[in-house]
This record gives C-alpha cells, structure tokens and sequence, in this order.
C-alpha cells in the first residue's frame, strides 16, 4: 500500500457526461500529479500541483481541469466525456516537486465511457 | 526534451533464470532514473532509483539496475526470475537540471515468466 488514495476505483458513465476523479496524497506530500493510462497511448502525464499551485501541465485536455485543495486532496474533473478517454487514471504523489524525489501511485480509477 | 525508451514490449524468461528490462535514456545533463512494476489492476509499484554514486542500484523484491552512462542504459536485472515477477515494468527519467519537471515514462514492458 503506497499510501495515496483514489475514489471511486471505478467508474461508468455515457458519453457527454463530467466526472470527479478524487485523490489523497501520502500524508506529508505536496505534490500531486495525474496520470492517464490507456492500451494504445501508455501512461500519459496530464498535471501536476503542489500546495495548491499548477506545477507542470502535459498532454491534458481542454475538456479536463484539476485542482488540490487546501487539505492537499486533488479532484481531476473530466467533461464532455468520449468514448475514447475510457483509461485508467492514475494519482501519484511526492514529498517535494521534482528533483530526486520518488513519486508514489495510487490504485487508480478505471474509467469506463459508454 | 528527455525521454526514454524501453525497446521490447515483451520479455519472457524461465523460473530461476536471470532476468533482464532493458532501458535506454536521454537527457541533457545528468540523469534521475527510476523503476517502477506494475500488478494487474494495480498502481505502479517504485522499486528504485539511480540519483548519483554506485552505478549498481539495489532495490525492492532482489531486482537491480544498472548505470551506464556511456550507453545511456538503465537495465533492470534480476538473478533468479520468479513466477510473481509476471507484471509491466516501467522506466523512467528526470534531468537533474530540469527543476520540477514531471518524470517521463517508457512505453513499458510486459514481462513474463514461465513455470
């Protein structure tokens, strides 16, 4: 158990249709990063927060937006869903924002978009 | 730009037989490198990094990497395969002169180890 927490572990929804991803970091981390990862593309980094600041934004969609709240918790929303964002969405969290640190993952939510 | 790259998307080995995850990277300047495994329906699991020192990195469950710089590689290795090893297995890097850039990942490799 690394320690970070997602809810739900899965998810199914229709096209069209917003969802809330939630994430708990590791007790002490700040840093808060979230990734995508499907058969066809690997595991995609989509954006990272630390204490509450956008760090670095990757390949994220405009349909896609996240925030990390006060308490450290990250919500990734994800609007107008298509079929083709059916992943799994993976949280990962780290002590500091980048350097020598380890990010530790979440167990993920499978997103299912029909 | 960094990135890496892990050249075979399957590897399959015998039980009891040394294994080997091969990665290759690239960044301007020195590099952070990391090993990450992955379970079925699971989140990435670390099993170690190489910041700076001994090229010979030891990590979680008897798995190893090695630095060569010259190549620019990070092998995963292990000297006797287990069953359990089954899982994708994820290389990454940072630049250490990048700041606070997220890593980046390899395309993974399935690896498979036969009873």
């Amino acid at each position: 158990d690394s320690g970070v927490t997602q809810t739900p572990k899965h998810l199914i929804t229709a096209t069209g249709q917003r969802v809330t991803l939630r994430c708990s970091p590791r007790s002490g981390d700040l840093s808060v990063y979230w990734y995508q990862q499907s058969l066809d593309q690997g595991l995609q980094f989509l954006i990272q927060y630390y204490n509450g600041e956008e760090r670095a934004k990757g390949n994220i969609l405009e349909r896609f937006s996240a925030q990390q709240f006060p308490d450290l918790h990250s919500e990734l929303n994800l609007s107008s869903l298509e079929l083709g964002d059916s992943a799994l969405y993976f949280c990962a969290s780290s002590s500091i924002a980048g350097g020598t640190d380890t990010q530790y993952f979440g167990p993920g939510t499978r997103l299912t978009v029909l | 730009a960094q990135s890496v790259a892990q050249p075979e998307d399957q590897v399959n080995v015998a039980e009891g037989n040394p294994l080997t995850v091969k990665c290759t990277y690239s960044v301007s300047g020195n590099p952070y490198l990391f090993w990450y495994v992955q379970y079925p329906n699971r989140g990435l699991q670390f099993l170690l990094k190489y910041i700076t020192g001994d090229n010979l990195v030891k990590g979680s469950y008897g798995f190893e990497a090695e630095f060569n710089k010259s190549q620019t590689s990070f092998h995963l290795k292990k000297p006797s395969a287990l069953v359990s090893d089954s899982a994708l297995y994820f290389c990454a890097v940072r630049a250490s002169n990048s700041g606070n850039t997220p890593l980046v990942f390899g395309k993974g490799t399935r690896l498979s180890v036969i009873a």
